[in-house]
């Protein structure tokens, strides 16, 4: 069981808009920064988003992160095929004294 | 090339114990944290542990007591010390570097993450 959550999977088809949203609580989330995370097939993770809103040198600008309260939300627009891949959120936990992860969200562009 | 290169996961037996070592290049390690973190495959990520540039060492509940994090900044290198390794360590451990630049530890993100080495904990 993750300490953030994240829904398991969600599908849209190319050229059209996702959102995958990441929820957790006033020890992580709602008074932390939250990063993003994408993880091809067979790859390592990705820095994507950090700062909750801010994309590292590469990272196109059809990635956004938001976050309201103890929610966080990673938007991606004109969807590509190349988009396929896991998506995790994380942050670090005041209360656990460490890094937390969402359990990730599979992304089928259909 | 900014990286960081994973070495020294392998078969152990239960009960047995593990050295993994990271070595970085491309950055100014110094100004980095550094964290092993861990995926069972076809699982999510797990964090483990992590140490900061003066040292501060964080643990995980699942390995606290078990795993030691240490770093040799005049090598560019991070270790992850693993004893009485169980079947439940059975992952691939990434290492991975985050910029040490703000107050918190929420800063900057996990920007720089290695292959991953592949430890299997089996008799």
């Amino acid at each position: 069981q993750s300490v953030l959550t994240q829904p398991p999977s969600v599908s849209a088809a190319p050229g059209q808009k996702v959102t995958i949203s990441c929820s957790g609580s006033s020890s992580n989330i709602g008074n932390r920064y939250v990063s993003w995370y994408q993880q091809l097939p067979g790859t390592a993770p990705k820095l994507l988003i950090y700062d909750s809103n801010k994309r590292p040198s590469g990272i196109p600008d059809r990635f956004s992160g938001s976050k309201s309260g103890t929610s966080a939300s990673l938007g991606i627009t004109g969807l590509q095929t190349g988009d396929e891949a896991d998506y995790f959120c994380g942050t670090w936990d005041t209360s656990l004294s460490g890094v937390v992860f969402g359990g990730g969200t599979k992304l089928t562009v259909l | 090339e900014v990286q960081v290169v994973e070495s020294g996961g392998g078969l152990v037996q239960p009960g047995g114990s593990l050295r993994l070592s990271c070595a970085a290049s491309g950055f100014d390690f110094n100004t980095y944290d550094m964290h092993w973190v861990r995926q069972v495959t076809g699982n999510g990520l797990e964090w483990v542990s992590a140490i900061g540039t003066a040292s501060d060492t964080y643990y995980s509940g699942s390995v606290k007591g078990r795993f030691t994090i240490s770093r040799e900044n005049a090598k560019n290198s991070v270790y992850l010390q693993m004893n009485s390794l169980t079947a439940g360590d059975t992952a691939v451990y990434y290492c991975v570097g985050q910029y040490s630049g703000g107050p918190g530890w929420d800063d900057y993100g996990l920007g720089v993450w290695g292959r991953g080495t592949t430890v299997t904990v089996s008799s």
